[in-house]
């Protein structure tokens, strides 16, 4: 079975600082991998996913996740985050189990921003 | 834009009281989902459904059933609310694909609040 760690439940950070929400999955077959964000009182939303191919993938405000499969991490890391990067970060795999591929879930990140 | 909405944001009952959690997506998604979001466990997956009236079991059933009679809509029932499932419940869809191999983004809802007292 899948399952994802993320290492820290709370991360506080001064604005403008660099950021890393570290994630370690256990898997023995070809993952897919995910970071999803969750902004105060909303759904989650895609930040960026790992499929195949470059194992740096970015998304479009500035976070970017490496997939290392000899360490099984895909931390996501931004050089300088801002007031409204405050949010709860969820790290995911995904696995086919029954009759659907589905997503295995981290217990999520809460990033806070400072100023 | 794919859209997932929910039938209430917040929603309070009493124990042993029935509770119809509604889920619609816009986007004629095979794959519906039911989570429950929980401070430390993330999001955990109760049922999910791949097909009109076809449904799985997820990590946490119990205590809970689903109905999805239109591909648009997918409902988590509490047969008999207990406080212990008080949470967050978010509902999720994605394309369906056959086989089933190839990975489709989940677009989640807002979520609803249930409060059991």
């Amino acid at each position: 079975a899948q399952s994802v760690t993320q290492l820290d439940s709370q991360v506080p950070v001064f604005e403008e600082a660099p950021v890393e929400l570290r994630c370690n999955y256990s898997s023995s077959v070809s993952v897919y991998l995910f970071w999803y964000v969750q902004y105060p009182n909303q759904g989650l939303q895609l930040l960026l996913k790992y499929l195949s191919g470059s194992t740096l993938v970015e998304s479009i405000n500035g976070f970017e996740a490496e997939f290392n499969k000899s360490q099984t991490s895909f931390h996501l890391r931004k050089p300088s985050v801002h007031i409204s990067d405050t949010a709860e970060y969820f790290c995911a795999v995904s696995s086919i189990r029954g009759s659907a591929r589905q997503l295995t879930f981290g217990s999520g990140t809460q990033l806070t921003v400072l100023p | 834009d794919v859209k997932v909405t929910q039938s209430s944001r917040y929603l309070v009952k009493r124990t042993g009281e029935k509770v119809f959690l509604e889920c619609v997506q816009d986007m004629d998604h095979e794959n519906m989902f039911w989570y429950r979001q929980d401070p430390g466990l993330g999001l955990r997956l109760i049922y999910f459904s791949y097909d009109v009236k076809m449904k799985e079991k997820g990590d946490i059933p119990e205590g809970y059933s689903v109905s999805r009679e239109k591909k648009e809509r997918f409902s988590l029932i509490l047969e008999s609310a207990s406080t212990n499932q008080t949470s967050m419940y978010l509902c999720a869809s994605s394309l369906g694909t056959a086989p089933p191999l190839l990975y489709n983004e989940q677009f989640f809802g807002p979520g609803t609040r249930l409060t059991v007292l």
